[in-house]
């Protein structure tokens, strides 16, 4: 299985200020087709886990532009340009290029300092 | 858009057969992939399966970790997904999800549904 691996795992960050997740997997997630399947969920708290971004760049609908994904090959990152109250929950980056399974990182709390 | 709810019950005795379903709404339960995944209070995501209406037979990947105790399955005429999980024990205790899943991807999530196994 692939194993994902999230750095920190904890993050308190001052209102408008900027947030950094990293990502890492330990094999390539360049598929054979040429993509890279690679995604960031968001779970407030109490609630199911929202995708946030899918094939390391691209937001889902809902997302705010503030919300960036980037990386290549094994290494990943989400950021948040300036942190806003709704923001705080726990998020995860998953692998969808070498199934089965999918895996998931351990999860990044993101609370305001 | 596609809404996902998950149903069953609350609690399940040890060795027993945990049995969960996934309602969808807004969409046609034959067009998409399904997913379940679950997670322990307090702890990450595991994905569980995925599933498929195909004609004639039906589509299935299991993660290798559960796969001898995991079965799905689609009910067309009820627009359900169904997950059971036999011999559970006290490590299967979660909230489980169900999600439209893109092959890649999961893109819609349900409420999920808290099971507890103990006697």
């Amino acid at each position: 299985d692939v194993v994902m691996t999230q750095s920190p795992l904890s993050l308190s960050v001052t209102l408008g200020q900027p947030a950094s997740i990293s990502c890492r997997s330990s094999q390539s997630l360049v598929h054979s087709d040429g993509n890279t399947y690679f995604n960031w969920f968001q779970q407030r708290p109490g609630q199911s886990p929202r995708r946030l971004i899918y094939k390391v760049s691209n937001r889902d609908s809902w997302v705010p532009d503030r919300f960036t994904g980037s990386g290549s090959g094994t290494d990943f990152t989400l950021k948040i340009s300036r942190v806003e109250a709704e923001d705080v929950g726990i998020y995860y980056c998953m692998q969808g290029t070498h199934w089965v399974p999918y895996t998931f990182g351990q999860g990044t709390k993101l609370e305001i300092k | 858009q596609v809404k996902l709810q998950e149903s069953g019950p609350g609690l399940v005795k040890p060795s027993e057969t945990l049995s969960l379903t996934c309602t969808v709404s807004g969409g046609s339960i034959s067009n998409y992939f399904w997913s379940w995944i679950r997670q322990p209070a307090g702890k990450g995501l595991e994905w569980i399966g995925r599933t498929h209406v195909r004609v004639g037979t039906g589509y299935t990947d299991y993660n290798p970790s559960l796969k001898s105790r995991v079965s799905m399955s689609v009910d067309t005429s009820k627009n359900q997904i169904s997950l059971k999980l036999n011999s559970v024990t006290a490590a299967d205790t979660a909230v489980y999800f169900c999600a439209t899943d893109t092959t890649t991807s999961l893109d819609v999530w349900g409420q999920g549904s808290t099971v507890t196994v103990s006697s």
